[in-house]
């Protein structure tokens, strides 16, 4: 059973880093799938942040692009995600994800999500 | 980008009922389509893929079905454990989801 667990701060300045990571249990980061990340704003929909391929091929939403940056640690099993610059916007429950073997493929894995509030 | 628009953005239904949720995108995405469940304080669930594949373990009752721009995701008969906001993606061209339908009790 795949299972996946996101842990970070649940607080970030204005202007600071925002930073994630996603570990992951019951599949191989290396065996050959799409991680990613989708974020949803309080009482908003679901946004598409980025996906990575355990190559380390990216893709990143084109909104976010400049700012998000994404890597897999293959040793611990786990990928993690870095959105710099965040503002009030970027306050939002932050969902990690994995995809198919192949970019054109739905999420069938979220992990449970984590709150992240940017404070001023 | 590839704008995804679902609508109804709310829709009230009994129990029994059959609901039909319609979502449209701004260029054709083949059939690279899926929808999800979403209940309050939890992540969300993959009903549908590849348009009309049913996710392992989801009941017969949901079924979709369109290609190209236009699709549909169809509860053929509303139980009480199906009120939650459903959300359309597109994976042909990046992800993009669709604003989401809620689903409430009449």
């Amino acid at each position: 059973q795949v299972h996946l667990q996101e842990s970070g701060p649940g607080l970030v300045k204005s202007s600071e880093t925002l930073s994630l990571t996603c570990a992951v249990s019951g599949s191989s980061i290396g065996s050959g799938y799409y991680w990613g990340w989708i974020r949803q704003p309080p009482g908003k929909g679901l946004e598409w942040i980025g996906s990575i391929f355990h190559s380390g091929s990216t893709y990143q939403n084109p909104s976010l692009k400049s700012r998000v940056s994404l890597s897999v640690d293959t040793s611990k099993n786990q990928f993690s995600l870095q959105l710099t610059s965040v503002t009030a916007a970027d306050t939002a429950t932050y969902y990690c994800t994995r995809g198919g073997a192949i970019a054109a493929a739905a999420t069938h894995y979220w992990g449970q999500g984590t709150l992240v509030a940017v404070s001023s | 980008d590839v704008q995804m628009t679902q609508s109804p953005s709310t829709l009230s239904a009994y129990v029994g009922d059959r609901v039909t949720i319609t979502c449209r995108a701004s260029q054709s995405v083949n059939s690279w389509l899926a929808w999800y469940q979403q209940k309050p304080g939890k992540a969300p669930k993959l009903l549908i893929y590849k348009a009309s594949f049913l996710e392992s373990g989801v009941p017969s009752r949901f079924s979709g079905s369109g290609s190209g721009t236009e699709f549909t995701l169809t509860i053929s008969s509303l139980q009480p454990d199906d009120f939650a906001t459903y959300y359309c993606q597109q994976y042909n061209y990046f992800w993009t989801f669709g604003q989401g339908t809620k689903v409430e009790i009449k």
